[in-house]
């Protein structure tokens, strides 16, 4: 079945990086748009950054450019965000997210999510 | 603060109709598709609507999604206390070249 798994959250220090990895089964990866969306405790959601199915495009929010990167591995089905200078505000739940089409048309499977906690 | 507005909460008795709305601009909504996910407690969120009006495969069609100039709307009939959920709207925003969600509204079925 189509299947997200995230992987790799974790308690960092501020200042530090962490790398979340998402598994992706059940479809034809190189077709969809991949995601990755936080959402900090008891808050909504934050729309962080998304690769195209190739991952020659990618697109970030203001909060994360520069210090967190999308990747994607089509060989493995696997997509990526690499997280450098962390921050108390990007302790968050983190979910993959496949996105048919991109620019938000319609997110249809979500992982079942990866927590991050910044702090000392 | 939000880049889309959505009301907070809103509640309803059982069987009864509510609707959920979604403001934005012209660089997002007015000129971009919506989506709106549920998130029920505990759980990661789940698509309810694509592309203004449109509903995946499985989702009952109690639920039905609208939109006029810069706002949208997420209607629900027939309400059910399992639909006590989170509803969030989200679109790209053209001028961001980011996606933008609502801050959120909760549900109650009281």
């Amino acid at each position: 079945q189509v299947q997200l798994v995230e992987s790799g959250g974790d308690l960092v220090k501020p200042g530090g990086s962490l790398r979340l990895s998402c598994a992706a089964s059940g479809f034809t990866f190189t077709d969809y748009y991949m995601s990755w969306i936080r959402q900090a405790p008891g808050k909504g959601l934050e729309w962080l950054s998304y690769t195209s199915g190739s991952g020659s495009a990618m697109f970030y929010a203001d909060s994360v450019k520069g210090r967190f990167t999308i990747s994607r591995d089509n060989a493995k089905n696997s997509v990526s965000l690499q997280m450098k200078s962390l921050r108390a505000e990007d302790t968050a739940v983190y979910y993959c997210v496949r996105d048919p089409v991109g620019y938000l048309y319609g997110m249809d499977v979500w992982g079942q999510g990866t927590t991050v906690t910044v702090s000392s | 603060q939000s880049v889309l507005t959505q009301p907070p909460s809103v509640s309803a008795a059982p069987g009864q109709k509510v609707t959920i709305s979604c403001s934005g601009s012209n660089s997002n909504i007015g000129n971009n598709y919506v989506s709106w996910y549920q998130q029920l407690p505990g759980t990661a969120p789940k698509l309810l609507i694509y592309e203004n009006n449109k509903r995946p495969s499985g989702i009952p069609d109690r639920f039905s999604g609208s939109k006029s100039g810069t706002s949208a709307t997420l209607g629900i009939t027939g309400l059910q206390t399992g639909d006590e959920a989170d509803y969030y709207c989200g679109a790209w925003d053209s001028s961001l070249s980011a996606g933008v969600f609502g801050g959120g509204t909760k549900l109650t079925v009281l």
